[in-house]
């Protein structure tokens, strides 16, 4: 399965757009790219995933570049309970989800 | 609640002690997981099951023993552990392998 790269962690102040990337430059064609978020210790929350469309649900926006070696996720309005960490993972629709370091967002009043 | 119910929530053990680990999950859904996640450290993945069968074993040490009885209930047998084992095991169900997951609230392990 590809590797992922997200950033350490990033802040957001409370009522904006969180946007959160992520760079997957060795990604399959048969590999999906999904968003999983972990608020602390509990277990991980599924978000979103996607295969080459933006996608978007009653959580958060996926946007998935044309070449598909990156993708963002874009809350739309963080709020304080937003804060966590968030995992992108890449995997074939037959595979196993390996988690990385992921990206910890902190929403700020 | 998630659908997926671990218990129990926390747990303290000695070395020299046999605990289980228990997951049910009310989904209707054909595979489960094992994760640990170690303080400060991505999740881990231990074991998977599909339809009741070990499918995968990521190279975890004997002293932890899965058993899937049926497709709803997973457990983990614990013996003999050391205290680096202790983490937060997390049980995972899903309808395929790569399908979305939804995991339990897991199990935090204090081994002393």
């Amino acid at each position: 399965d590809a590797k992922t790269t997200q950033p350490t962690s990033m802040d957001c102040a409370e009522g904006r757009a969180a946007n959160l990337p992520c760079n997957h430059s060795t990604i399959s064609g048969n590999e999906y790219v999904y968003w999983y978020r972990q608020i602390h210790s509990q277990g991980p929350q599924y978000i979103i995933h996607g295969l080459k469309n933006n996608e978007t649900n009653e959580m958060a926006s996926l946007i998935i570049t044309e070449d598909r070696k990156s993708s963002t996720l874009i809350l739309p309005h963080a709020t304080l309970r937003d804060t966590a960490v968030y995992y992108c993972i890449v995997s074939r629709n037959t595979g196993k989800l390996i988690f990385g370091q992921g990206t910890t967002l902190q929403v700020k009043p | 609640e998630t659908g997926v119910t671990q218990t129990p929530r926390h747990l303290v053990m000695g070395m020299t002690n046999k605990k289980s680990l228990k997951c049910e999950q009310h989904l209707g859904h054909n595979a489960m997981y094992w994760y640990k996640q170690s303080a400060k450290k991505p999740l881990e993945l231990m074991f998977v099951y599909n339809f009741k069968e070990q499918t995968e074993n990521n190279s975890v040490p004997s002293r932890f023993s899965p058993e899937c009885p049926n497709s709803s209930h997973l457990f983990l047998h614990l013996h003999t552990l050391q205290p680096e084992d202790s983490a937060l095991y997390l049980c995972a169900s899903s309808q395929g392998e790569g399908t979305g997951y939804t995991f339990g609230s897991g199990t935090r392990l204090t081994v002393v």
